[in-house]
């Protein structure tokens, strides 16, 4: 059963600081892994999206890299700013076809950037 | 490009009643998925539709269900309403490749 952990849950950092989020998965079998920002009682915004065949992607001042043999995610905001204070979610999408076709989700790390 | 639009955004409803969420998707996205999210639980996929059929399914009891339209347009219907299933209720909307997956800002049921 594909679990998908997010560590940590909870962080807190200057304003300016380069930071990294991690997100661990117990199954490398994935079609691809996403990102998401959610702010208090919102939606999801997606960041980035990275397809099983690639290493990484860029947008702006966040980079998010996939290595599936390790079973790890990593998120990285360069330069924080008190606007990224949100909770941060890693899902995987085990398949796209079939009853694996569904997002698997971690519980989210909620980032707090101080001014 | 229009995102996708849940309503209503807020509701309050009392054990034993029912309720209905809709969700407009992307204009030309035809997949919608429907996601719990509670504080424990995180989020739980509930189900998918596609082209007016259920694709896929989680592990919810009976009483949540769910249909979509040939304008692709999806709601949900949650009957014998307890009070935990007071959550926020996320619809994703995906279109052809990469399956990105698109959100709502989704529909905050509270079960008094």
């Amino acid at each position: 059963k594909q679990e998908v952990t997010q560590i940590p849950a909870a962080l807190s950092v200057p304003e300016g600081e380069n930071l990294v989020l991690n997100c661990s998965f117990t199954d490398s079998a994935i079609y691809n892994l996403q990102w998401f920002r959610q702010d208090p009682g919102k939606g999801l915004t997606s960041l980035l999206l990275i397809q099983s065949s690639q290493r990484e992607q860029t947008s702006g001042r966040l980079n998010a890299s996939l290595d599936k043999s390790s079973g790890r995610s990593t998120l990285y905001i360069a330069a924080s700013q008190p606007g990224d204070s949100a909770t941060y979610l890693c899902a995987v999408l085990l398949s796209n076809a079939g009853n694996n076709r569904k997002l698997i989700w971690g519980l989210g790390t909620s980032l707090a950037v101080n001014p | 490009k229009a995102g996708v639009t849940q309503t209503p955004r807020y509701l309050i409803k009392t054990r034993g009643q029912q309720v209905t969420l809709s969700c407009s998707p992307i204009s030309g996205h035809r997949s919608v998925s429907w996601y719990q999210q509670t504080p424990g639980q995180g989020l739980q996929f509930l189900f998918e539709y596609f082209s007016e059929t259920q694709r896929n399914k989680g592990n919810f009891p009976g009483r949540f269900s769910g249909r979509q339209f040939s304008n692709s347009r999806s709601e949900m219907n949650v009957s014998t309403l307890e009070l935990g299933d007071s959550a926020l209720y996320l619809c994703a909307s995906t279109g052809p490749k990469p399956t990105e997956a698109f959100f709502g800002q989704g529909t905050r049921l509270t079960v008094v």
